[in-house]
């Protein structure tokens, strides 16, 4: 793995399913970041982390949730997904103590219908 | 309220051409703003960092200015090529204290157009 990668590419998936987004970095950095993309809004914030073990609510939390078990992984979860969330996910990482800038994972597709 | 706005939203260029993409803040307390281009079905990448010292720096056929008084920044292209064709993206960083990480302000992009 070099930099960060996200899992699925895309997705269909049934309104009211569950589904959890992969992100992985291999970068050692400190922060991670959830991003959906929508056509004239720009990336808006999900949530983040700052550490390993913790995490915080951004711009647009309401219906997602994540983890930050270890410094590599962030994974989304979609408890119930409903066709709004038809977006583009970002995942990013920076290494805020040496304030690099963010590095994006290739997107994931996600389609709820 | 902390915002970023671009212009244009989208532009179409000849190849060989050169452009200029603005980019207006309403940040602060600013920490830095950085140009991204993020090509069709790809994540972001970024292309300069301009603190609040800096007015201009370049990246090849990629220049980018910041004037830190007016709150403005622009990317400027020379000699266009096809594989410019992408998103640019101004992303400007909040400056936050005790400890806390800076914000990061996502402008909504101005797609660019190289045609042959």
């Amino acid at each position: 793995i070099a930099g960060i990668t996200q899992a699925p590419t895309s997705q269909i998936l049934a309104a009211g399913r569950r589904m959890t987004l992969r992100c992985t970095q291999d970068m050692r950095h400190n922060a991670m970041y959830w991003y959906r993309q929508d056509l004239g809004l720009g990336l808006r914030l999900i949530h983040y982390s700052n550490t390993a073990g913790t995490t915080g609510k951004g711009e647009v939390p309401d219906g997602y949730s994540v983890s930050r078990a270890n410094t590599d992984d962030f994974p989304l979860t979609l408890a119930s997904a409903v066709p709004s969330q038809t977006s583009v996910y970002f995942c990013a990482s920076r290494d805020t103590d040496k304030n690099t800038e963010a590095f994006f994972g290739q997107g994931t597709r996600l389609t709820v219908v | 309220k902390n915002q970023v706005e671009q212009s244009p939203q989208s532009l179409i260029i000849l190849e060989g051409k050169n452009c200029t993409l603005q980019c207006n803040y309403t940040v602060s307390p600013f920490s830095n703003l950085r140009w991204y281009k993020q090509d069709t079905g790809r994540g972001p990448v970024s292309l300069t960092i301009m603190t609040f010292s800096e007015n201009t720096k370049s990246n090849g056929r990629y220049t980018a200015t910041l004037d830190a008084d007016t709150k403005q920044s622009s990317l400027h292209i020379t000699a266009s090529q096809l594989s410019d064709s992408a998103s640019y993206i101004c992303v400007v960083s909040v400056r936050r204290y005790g400890g806390a990480t800076n914000k990061l302000i996502f402008g909504t992009g101005t797609l660019l157009a190289v045609q042959p």
